[in-house]
């Protein structure tokens, strides 16, 4: 059974700071890995898709890394803004349809 | 262009009663998604159809719970006889199933049920 595992499991930091979210997962024998964030009483939004071909996505501040063999992911987040504070969510996908996600991680950007 | 929509986005019922959750994926994505977020559970897969394939529905926690999607389109999530640990946030997603696996899921704001 897929287990994915999100470290920390809550993060705060000033305004600015360059910060590094953790994913885990046990099987590494994955479709595609997605990031979300969930703002607060409100649903997901996509922010990165990495197949499982490849190593990393870039979507504007945010980078997005990929070891399928050793079973982990980074979410990079480049100068950090107020904006950011949301909880940030990894799920992998194997073949077939269901995503399995991790707990979560909350972020708090201070201003 | 338009998001899944869902609705409603809150309901509140008393225990035993049967209630509809309603889902409106992206229009022409043909895989549809039903999970649901517990406090402390983190996110659950419920169910998933793909175009005219059987539904699967391994991730139904009981039979009390059914989903079913009319043309290819909306979907109704239905709770019968509901129990107070069925409160929880209903998240319904569509994607289009792309070759390569690069199939974003899009998910809608969500029905928060509370079942007193």
């Amino acid at each position: 059974k897929q287990e994915v595992t999100q470290i920390p499991a809550a993060l705060s930091v000033p305004e600015g700071e360059n910060l590094v979210l953790n994913c885990s997962f046990t099987d590494s024998a994955i479709y595609n890995l997605q990031w979300f964030r969930q703002d607060h009483g409100k649903g997901l939004t996509s922010l990165l898709l990495i197949q499982s071909s490849q190593r990393e996505q870039t979507s504007g501040r945010l980078n997005a890394s990929l070891d399928k063999s050793s079973g982990r992911s980074t979410l990079y987040i480049a100068a950090s803004q107020p904006g950011d504070s949301a909880t940030y969510l990894c799920a992998v996908r194997k073949s077939g349809s269901r995503l399995t996600f991790g707990e979560g991680t909350q972020l708090t950007v201070n201003p | 262009g338009a998001g899944v929509s869902q609705s409603p986005s809150n309901k509140v019922t008393e225990k035993g009663k049967d209630v509809e959750l309603r889902c409106d994926p992206i229009s022409g994505h043909t895989a549809l998604y039903w999970y649901r977020q517990s406090l402390g559970q983190g996110l659950e897969f419920l169910i998933y159809f793909q175009g005219n394939s059987a539904p699967d529905k391994s991730g139904l926690p009981s039979d009390r719970f059914s989903a079913e999607r009319t043309g290819g389109s909306v979907s109704t999530l239905t709770i019968q006889r509901t129990q107070q640990e069925d409160s929880a946030v209903y998240l319904c997603a569509s994607s289009l199933i792309r070759q390569g696996g690069a199939d974003t899921q899009y998910f809608g704001p969500g029905t928060r049920l509370t079942v007193l």
